[in-house]
Order: structure tokens, then C-alpha cells, then sequence
């Protein structure tokens, strides 16, 4: 595996829910990503945290709310989803600087009913 | 902003046979091009990247190339096995460090033995 890992894999909530998606890397690096993979699109980058400060908001309503309390964890916190942004969700991680290469995790499958 | 355009959205080789797949994009500054693939019920899997400032890259059966004239970079995988078949991404990134990877639409590849 590569060495970020996200829970749970599996989410379903409702429209009115409350959840949180978590991701944790453990490959010493200092960027960290969210990304969207939805059917039949292309990846889509949501947000980048470097040294836990966002530095990258891709027009993301605001349903959904990110937080990187240090380095090594991120969290997406979910509230009144639509079903259109169920997919699959994506934690990466990088070097902050001096480094290209993006890692990812497994992902949560995320389904609103 | 950067658009990447994928071709094929699907391919299927026999075994042991080469497969290619190829990528344009839009943005003259991108300098990253990282291609990932992605096997069911994983995240993507970075198996190989170029920069500007090389022509071609090899790695063991696979291989990368670009042609910025062109705007264009195509990934070779030969002597193709079983294992290979997977969706395959590339990406384009201007950001310096490379954080904001732009995604083509997938590749499905499958090798058929």
C-alpha cells in the first residue's frame, strides 16, 4: 500500500446528514490533498493544505469544509450533502517543496441518498 | 487554465503485445506530466513521470515520452501481461511543486490473454 490511508472506504448518508472523511499519511510529507472522482469525469482537485495551511480551494461549495489540524491528517467534514456529490474521494499526499510526486490513498466511496 | 484530453477512453491488447496511450494538453507552462494507474477499488498509483525538460523515460516495460512542440506525451507499455489491465490517468501541472495536477478522462486497458 502506499502508505495514506482513508476511513471508512464505504459512506452512505442522507441529504441532512452530518460526516467526516478522514485521511492520514505516513510518509513524512507536508502536503496533503483532497480530490473528487466522480463517473465518466476526470479527478478534480478540491483542495491543498501545505504545512497544514489550505493554499488551494478549487470552487468547492461550501457543504464541503476541510481541516488539516497538522501534517499528517487531513479531514473532510460533510453537512448537507446533494446527491450529485456522491463519488469517489481521494486524500494525496506530497513534499511541500522540492517534491512533484502525489500519493494517494484508496478513497471513500461516498453515496447520497 | 490547463485541459488534458485522453485517447482512447478504452483499449484492450492481447498479452504480450504494446499499448499506448496518449495525452494533449493546452497549457504552454506545464512542466510536470505524471501518469497513474488505477486498479478496482484502489486509489491511483503513480508509475511514472517526465519533466520538461526531458524527451523520454523508461522504466523496466514502460516508457513516457513528450514533445512540447506539440503539447503532447503518450505512455508505451510493452510486452504487456495480465496485471496491466487497469485504468491508466495522465495529468499536467504548471504549479511550482507540481500541486495542482490537471487530469485526462482515463484509459481503460485491458489485456486479454
Amino acid at each position: 500500500e502506499t502508505g495514506v490511508t482513508q476511513t471508512p472506504r464505504h459512506l452512505v448518508m442522507g441529504m441532512t446528514n452530518k460526516k467526516s472523511l478522514k485521511c492520514e499519511q505516513h510518509l513524512g510529507h507536508n502536503a496533503m490533498y483532497w480530490y473528487k472522482q466522480s463517473a465518466k469525469k476526470p479527478l478534480e482537485l478540491m483542495f491543498v493544505y501545505n504545512f497544514k495551511e489550505q493554499t488551494e480551494n478549487n470552487s468547492v461549495p461550501s457543504r464541503f469544509s476541510p481541516e488539516c489540524p497538522n501534517s499528517s491528517h487531513l479531514f473532510l467534514h460533510l453537512h448537507t450533502l446533494q446527491p450529485e456529490d456522491s463519488a469517489l474521494y481521494l486524500c494525496a499526499s506530497s513534499q511541500a517543496t522540492g517534491g512533484y510526486e502525489q500519493y494517494f490513498g484508496p478513497g471513500t466511496r461516498l453515496t447520497v441518498t | 487554465g490547463e485541459n488534458v484530453e485522453q485517447h482512447p477512453s478504452t483499449l484492450s491488447v492481447q498479452e504480450g503485445d504494446s499499448a499506448v496511450i496518449k495525452c494533449t494538453y493546452s497549457d504552454s507552462a506545464s512542466n510536470y506530466f505524471p501518469w497513474y494507474k488505477q486498479e478496482l477499488g484502489k486509489g491511483p498509483q503513480l508509475i511514472i513521470d517526465i519533466r520538461s525538460n526531458v524527451g523520454e523515460k523508461k522504466d523496466q516495460r514502460i516508457a513516457v515520452t513528450l514533445n512540447k512542440t506539440a503539447k503532447h506525451f503518450s505512455l508505451h507499455i510493452t510486452e504487456t501481461q495480465p496485471e496491466d489491465s487497469a485504468v491508466y490517468f495522465c495529468a499536467a501541472s504548471a504549479a511550482e511543486g507540481a500541486q495542482k495536477l490537471v487530469f485526462g478522462q482515463g484509459t481503460r486497458l485491458t489485456i486479454n490473454p
